[in-house]
């Protein structure tokens, strides 16, 4: 079965700073990648995802994920973070195809401090 | 609604107690889980549904734990004979394809054990 790890699970940063979350899966075969992000008081939402092509992906609010094969990893960044950027993050892979499950890393709290 | 549906909200109960949390997924969903999330834990994988394939039951923690998806659309997880550990937030999600689907999260029942 697939694993996630995620680490620097509390991060701590300013406005306007840069913001990259590690995120290294291991599975075998071909994946299906996602981040969410859970914002104080609200259910988790999907950030981003990956399925297969660029492995650049671009999602919402300015955050992007590049995939790298051969690392197993799907780090997510954002170049200048806003006070409303604080959330919890969480990277989940699926091993594409079948009724494999989704499995998610531990998450990472970041506090955008204005 | 056009969301997933989890109830209740907040659940405080007693040590030793059955209780029950209810899920209604989106409708036309066909794969539904639930996982439970504590702090600084992450999410951890419950049980997976999806369409009608045999549950996943892997995540379960204990036979204490059980879960039934009626008709391919409500499920409900139960948990018998409740213990400290088991408090939590329980997160419920649903996706239309299984495999390559895109969740999407319930509020959460926020269970407390006394």
């Amino acid at each position: 079965a697939q694993s996630v790890s995620q680490h620097n699970h509390h991060v701590i940063l300013s406005e306007a700073a840069s913001l990259e979350l590690g995120c290294n899966y291991s599975y075998g075969g071909t994946v299906n990648l996602f981040w969410y992000v859970q914002y104080p008081g609200q259910h988790l939402q999907l950030l981003l995802k990956y399925f297969s092509g660029d492995p650049l992906v671009k999602g919402i609010k300015g955050f992007e994920a590049e995939f790298i094969k051969s690392k197993f990893s799907f780090n997510l960044r954002k170049p200048s973070v806003q006070w409303s950027d604080t959330a919890e993050y969480f990277c989940a892979v699926k091993g594409a195809g079948g009724n494999n499950r989704l499995a998610f890393g531990k998450g990472n709290q970041v506090v955008v401090i204005p | 609604g056009a969301g997933v549906s989890q109830s209740p909200s907040n659940k405080v109960t007693e040590k030793g107690k059955d209780v029950e949390l209810r899920c209604d997924p989106i409708s036309g969903h066909t794969a539904l889980y639930w996982y439970r999330q504590s702090l600084g834990q992450g999410l951890e994988f419950l049980i997976y549904f999806q369409g009608n394939s045999a549950p996943d039951k892997s995540g379960l923690p204990s036979d204490r734990f059980s879960a039934e998806r009626t008709g391919g659309s409500v499920s409900t997880l139960t948990i018998q004979r409740t213990q400290q550990e088991d408090s939590a937030v329980y997160l419920c999600a649903s996706s239309f394809e299984g495999h390559t689907g895109e969740l999407f999260f319930g509020e959460g029942s926020r269970l407390t054990v006394l």
